[in-house]
């Protein structure tokens, strides 16, 4: 199974201040996703990202957010503005075997005071 | 849209007895069923899919899952629960043709006793 790292494992922010999520596969991949798991409630697709440009996104995925991919490796998950409602574990996941199975990194824990 | 239901917020077992997560879908074609679990402050593992072929899936850690396309299910069974087994499960499913999008279930919680 690719492994996939996520960084910070936690991060706390005040609200309306921008924060970025990071996650680096370990081999080289051109597709990945993100998405939330806002606590106790299911998981939830925000965007997926192919080849440096969004391929599909949610209605979750507002003008808010932004996905990157910096230097070729990692990838990135940018929130302007945060607001409380943000606080969530955010995953990125990677394609893995056939069949549009998904591998998933560890998630980071936002929490927005 | 596609959807998934998983009716159980949680399901409670007996150690060595035999479990079944409960798992139903809503596609318009043919459904790419997954089944994920995840043990607290961890990410989402991968246990098995459903795309085409033997109903019967088998997958990782002695799980198995079976594709019923009358009763548009795929529930996740294993013959002898294991108390390292207590997790959240998550049945998803692939949105729609060309896209990877997943549609998760509300997730289930699986709790077995010793």
């Amino acid at each position: 199974e690719p492994e996939v790292t996520q960084t910070p494992s936690h991060q706390v922010t005040q609200m309306g201040q921008e924060v970025i999520l990071r996650c680096v596969p370990i081999s080289n991949h051109l597709y990945f996703y993100w998405y939330r798991q806002i606590l106790g409630q299911k998981v939830e697709f925000l965007v997926s990202f192919y080849n440096n440009e969004i391929s599909e996104k949610s209605e979750i995925f507002d003008d808010q957010f932004s996905v990157e991919r910096p230097d070729g490796s990692n990838f990135t998950l940018k929130i302007r503005s945060t607001k409380l409602e943000d606080s969530a574990m955010y995953f990125c996941a990677i394609p893995g075997q056939g069949g549009g199975v998904q591998y998933f990194g560890p998630g980071t824990r936002l929490t927005v005071l | 849209a596609q959807s998934v239901a998983q009716p159980e917020d949680q399901v409670n077992v007996a150690e060595g007895n035999p479990l079944t997560v409960k798992c139903t879908y809503s596609v318009s074609g043919n459904p790419y069923l997954f089944w994920y679990v995840q043990y607290p402050n961890r990410g989402l593992q991968f246990l098995l899919k459903y795309i085409t072929g033997d109903n019967l899936v088998k997958g990782s850690y002695g799980f198995e899952a079976e594709f019923n396309k009358s009763q548009t299910s795929f529930h996740l069974k294993k013959p002898s629960a294991l108390v390292s087994d207590s997790a959240l499960y998550f049945c998803a499913v692939r949105d729609k043709v060309g896209t990877y999008k997943y549609i998760f279930g509300t997730g289930t919680r699986l709790k077995v006793l010793a």
